[in-house]
């Protein structure tokens, strides 16, 4: 089975400090695929990133980071210089890879954080 | 934006009733992909359609039905509305219905059933 899990259910920072984003996930394929989300107030689901499982790679995107680890089954997520407008909920998921059927997102519980100013 | 849309925004039914729900996938995609969130919690798989045909269905009872149509644009149909059916419905495109493709999500249409 898989499951993805963010213990953090809410966080609350004043602007400008660094806030990091906790994922873990289990899964039994080789291949998979995660992803972060975020979902404003207004409820659209935005595409922030995907990584394959084959791809440890670290990546920076603008004040975004992402740290991933197999060894530890995490993908956590780091905003550097958090401003008012990252206020959100954000998803951490993961869909099986490959050419199976139903490609279905297993999402986590969400993290919802708060920037105040 | 997505280019995915939905409609209608939101909804207000009564149990027992019946309710459909629209999403317009984004140009070039052939794969809809159904979520419903209720409060607090994250989005749960319904199902998936790809090329008009069924294409997988999470833990949802058979009152939650669906299609796909030629242009991809797809429905949701819930029967005999429960008071936990009260949610957010989300429909997401992808490009195919396979894992690497990332879904894109709509605005979503909130439902109420009282």
């Amino acid at each position: 089975a898989q499951k993805v899990t963010q213990a953090q259910t809410e966080i609350s920072v004043v602007e400008k400090e660094d806030v990091t984003l906790d994922c873990v996930y289990e899964t039994r394929d080789t291949t998979y695929y995660l992803f972060w989300y975020k979902q404003p107030p207004s409820g659209e689901l935005v595409f922030l990133i995907r990584r394959n499982s084959f791809d440890e790679q670290n990546e920076i995107s603008g004040r975004y980071s992402w740290n991933f680890q197999k060894s530890t089954s995490s993908f956590n997520f780091t905003i550097t210089a958090s401003q008012v407008v990252d206020s959100a909920v954000y998803f951490c998921a993961l869909i099986r890879g490959g050419y199976s059927s139903a490609s279905k997102i297993i999402f986590g519980s969400g993290t919802r954080l708060s920037i105040r100013p | 934006e997505t280019g995915v849309t939905q409609s209608p925004t939101h909804l207000i039914k009564t149990r027992g009733q019946q309710v459909t729900l629209r999403c317009s996938s984004q140009s070039g995609h052939n794969t809809v992909s159904w979520y419903q969130q209720a409060l607090g919690q994250g989005p749960q798989f319904i199902f998936q359609y790809y090329r008009e045909e069924e294409n997988g269905r999470g833990n949802f009872p058979p009152r939650f039905s669906g299609l796909q149509f030629p242009n991809y644009s797809s429905e949701l149909n819930v029967n005999a509305l429960e008071l936990d059916d009260s949610a957010l419905y989300l429909c997401a495109s992808s490009l195919q219905g396979w894992g690497q493709e990332t879904q894109y999500f709509g605005p979503g249409t909130r439902l109420l059933v009282l």
